[in-house]
């Protein structure tokens, strides 16, 4: 199985502050014939279901604010949050999906500082 | 829209069963698998396995080979998840989900289903 493996666990932030958390997998999801990390960035805030955020490492989902910014290749992904809100403060995840079963990260919560 | 509606909260006792269903609506359930994952409290995603909702084939990952089941009504577009033989560490909310039409990611979740197993 591909291990996910999310840092740091948790991270206290300031609003305005720029946040960024680290995602790596134990193998590369760079799928060679399409060019595309098969990686994706989820949202969980207390008491909801989580929401994807983006997709292929750097696609965000429609409605979803420019500050949140996916990046990476490989094994190596980044979410970055430009200027944290206070609306941000959640547990965030990495899931790859390039090969079964698919597999999560540990998650990063952001906590106001 | 794309709806997944699941049942309602549980509480068991350590050695029953029990069945959580996923009520699909606003897409043709069979176009697309529905997975399964769950988070026992206070911790991270665990992802389940899924069902090939053509086939009524399912997949389990490594921890939920025993036990668990993944079922359909298709008539009804439901996915069902059957818990066998409860025990108290299967106390976790449990989310059915489906991938996005493009998006590689999960993008549609249910609301998700709070089963507890308590003597």
């Amino acid at each position: 199985d591909i291990v996910m493996t999310q840092t740091p666990s948790s991270q206290a932030v300031s609003a305005g502050e720029k946040v960024t958390m680290s995602c790596k997998s134990s193998q590369s999801l760079l799928y060679s014939e399409n060019k595309k990390n098969y990686l994706a960035w989820y949202q969980q805030k207390p008491g909801q279901s989580p929401k994807l955020l983006i997709s292929w490492a750097s696609t965000r989902e429609s409605g979803v604010p420019d500050r949140f910014i996916g990046s990476g290749s490989g094994t190596d992904f980044t979410l970055t949050i430009s200027s944290v809100q206070a609306e941000d403060l959640a547990v965030y995840y990495c899931e790859q999906y390039y090969d079964t079963p698919w597999t999560f990260g540990g998650g990063t919560k952001l906590e106001l500082k | 829209q794309i709806q997944l509606v699941q049942s309602g909260p549980e509480l068991k006792k350590p050695g029953e069963s029990l069945k959580i269903s996923c009520k699909a609506s606003g897409y043709t359930f069979t176009d697309y698998a529905m997975q399964w994952v769950k988070q026992a409290p206070g911790k991270g995603l665990q992802y389940m396995g899924w069902i090939n909702t053509q086939t009524g084939k399912p997949t389990y990952a490594d921890d939920f080979k025993e036990r668990f089941v993944f079922s359909l009504e298709t008539s009804a577009s439901t996915a069902y998840l059957q818990i066998n033989n409860l025990k108290n560490e299967d106390t976790a909310t449990y989310f059915c989900a489906r991938r996005g039409t493009t998006t590689g990611g999960f993008a549609y979740w249910g609301q998700g289903t709070l089963v507890t197993v308590s003597s």
